[in-house]
């Protein structure tokens, strides 16, 4: 079992949908849960930011953390044709040393928003 | 805002060359890192590094080598270019107590021919 799994998409939807975007994972260790986002052509860059379980709302953003069930969300409200991008969920744990530097990231899952 | 500079946005090499990718960051970070990301296998850690001359090896450091000198510079080597490092690479730098926050630059295609 590979420690994140991401749905790579691509997933197409008409602007105003609600999108909801997952990622489930194996080590419980993981503490820090992020979504980045990615357009075409450019780097990553940080979207979303939550510690453990709970949800955290930014905006037409919410990020919800399932550590029972090894599940996270993102969820995209009245989702536009700007939010069209590759977003990639990434994890951590808690720890010492050089691995408590690392991030594990999800494939990614292609989004279009369709006008 | 934090700025991470890729030298090269795109580069096209030989096999067999030795291969030097800059990666300059402006935010005083501590931690500096090397992915490169290929479709269907996603972003992939190649070394990072926490403080000047110190680096450790992410999960894929075979036929590359890193140095950084210089707190706001890190830089990435590939000793002798081969056609499977054609990639994007992607250098990210973050705040020591905030590690996971990762700033990236726009990335380098590199070639390998």
């Amino acid at each position: 079992q590979k420690e994140v799994e991401q749905d790579p998409g691509p997933l197409s939807v008409p602007e105003g949908a609600i999108v909801s975007l997952n990622c489930t994972y194996s080590n419980s260790a993981f503490q820090y849960f992020m979504w980045y986002r990615q357009y075409s052509r450019k780097g990553p860059e940080l979207l979303m930011y939550t510690y453990s379980s709970g949800n955290k709302e930014d905006g037409r953003f919410t990020a919800q953390v399932d550590k029972s069930s090894k599940y996270i969300s993102l969820f995209i409200r009245d989702s536009q044709p700007s939010d069209s991008a590759t977003y990639l969920c990434a994890m951590s744990g808690k720890g010492s040393g050089g691995s408590n530097y690392k991030l594990t990231f999800g494939k990614g899952t292609l989004l279009t928003v369709n006008p | 805002d934090v700025k991470v500079t890729q030298s090269s946005r795109y580069l096209v090499k030989r096999t067999g060359e030795k291969v030097f990718l800059e990666c300059v960051q402006d935010m005083d970070h501590e931690n500096m890192f090397w992915y490169r990301q290929d479709p269907g296998l996603g972003l992939r850690l190649i070394y990072f590094s926490y403080d000047v001359k110190m680096k450790e090896k992410g999960d894929i450091p075979e036929g590359y080598s890193v140095s950084r000198e210089k707190k706001e510079r890190f830089s990435l080597i590939l000793e002798s270019a081969s056609t499977n490092q054609t990639s994007m690479y992607l250098c990210a730098s973050s705040q020591g107590p905030s590690r996971e926050k990762l700033f990236f630059g726009s990335g380098t295609q590199l070639s390998v021919l």
